[in-house]
């Protein structure tokens, strides 16, 4: 079975400052990984996913990742924080073989100061 | 276009009531899912439907029953809820049900039992 695991339910960062949320796996078959964004009341946008084919994956907003199976993690960064930055974001792991059941982990609210 | 619609916004329901949530989808996509979230915490995968049919029930109480009449609509059927059903209802779709493929995210659907 898959999971994985998200260090930090909360982070805080100033406006401008690098941007590190920790994400890392749990998988006895080689993973696909997606973070996800979620804004208040709204649903689930996708920030971007690793699913193989190169370790160092950008998204959208500026965001990007890197798989490192050492490691087994997939932590995501951006350069410099922006308030509108500010949400939950949530780490998922699915596996390779048949059946689409994505796993979260249990989220890091992201905190952006000016 | 990578929209999901769900319908309603909010709902609020009595513990006799009968109600249904609905999920339409028009990326051609073969994979339907519905999650539960409750406040603070990451979605829980409730059911899959592949290619129209039901490929996994995560043990959800038979006082929610899902249907998906065609490729692009998914509905949830609402009947004897308890108040701890309260919560945020997503649906999300992907292009087919594996692994590989990012899953797509509604608005979700506020629901609160009264």
């Amino acid at each position: 079975a898959q999971s994985v695991t998200q260090l930090g339910s909360h982070v805080s960062v100033s406006e401008g400052a690098l941007v590190l949320l920790r994400c890392n796996y749990s998988s006895s078959v080689p993973p696909y990984l997606f973070w996800y964004v979620q804004y208040p009341n709204q649903g689930l946008q996708l920030l971007l996913k690793y699913t193989s084919a190169a370790t160092l994956v950008k998204g959208i907003n500026g965001f990007e990742a890197e798989f490192k199976k050492s490691e087994t993690s997939f932590h995501l960064t951006k350069p410099s924080a922006h308030m509108s930055d500010a949400a939950e974001y949530f780490c998922a792991v699915s596996r390779t073989g048949g059946g689409n059941k994505l796993t979260f982990g249990t989220g890091t609210q992201l905190k952006v100061e000016l | 276009d990578t929209e999901v619609t769900q319908t309603p916004k909010h709902l609020v329901m009595g513990m006799t009531n009968k109600k249904s949530l609905k999920c339409e989808q028009h990326m051609g996509h073969r994979a339907m899912y519905w999650y539960k979230q409750k406040a603070k915490k990451p979605p829980e995968l409730m059911f899959v439907y592949s290619y129209e049919k039901l490929s996994i029930n995560e043990s959800v109480p038979s006082r929610f029953s899902p249907e998906c009449p065609n490729s692009s609509l998914l509905n949830l059927h609402l009947h004897a809820l308890q108040p701890e059903d309260s919560a945020l209802y997503l649906c999300a779709s992907s292009r087919d049900p594996v692994g590989l493929f990012e899953q797509y995210f509604g608005p979700g659907t506020r629901l609160t039992v009264t």
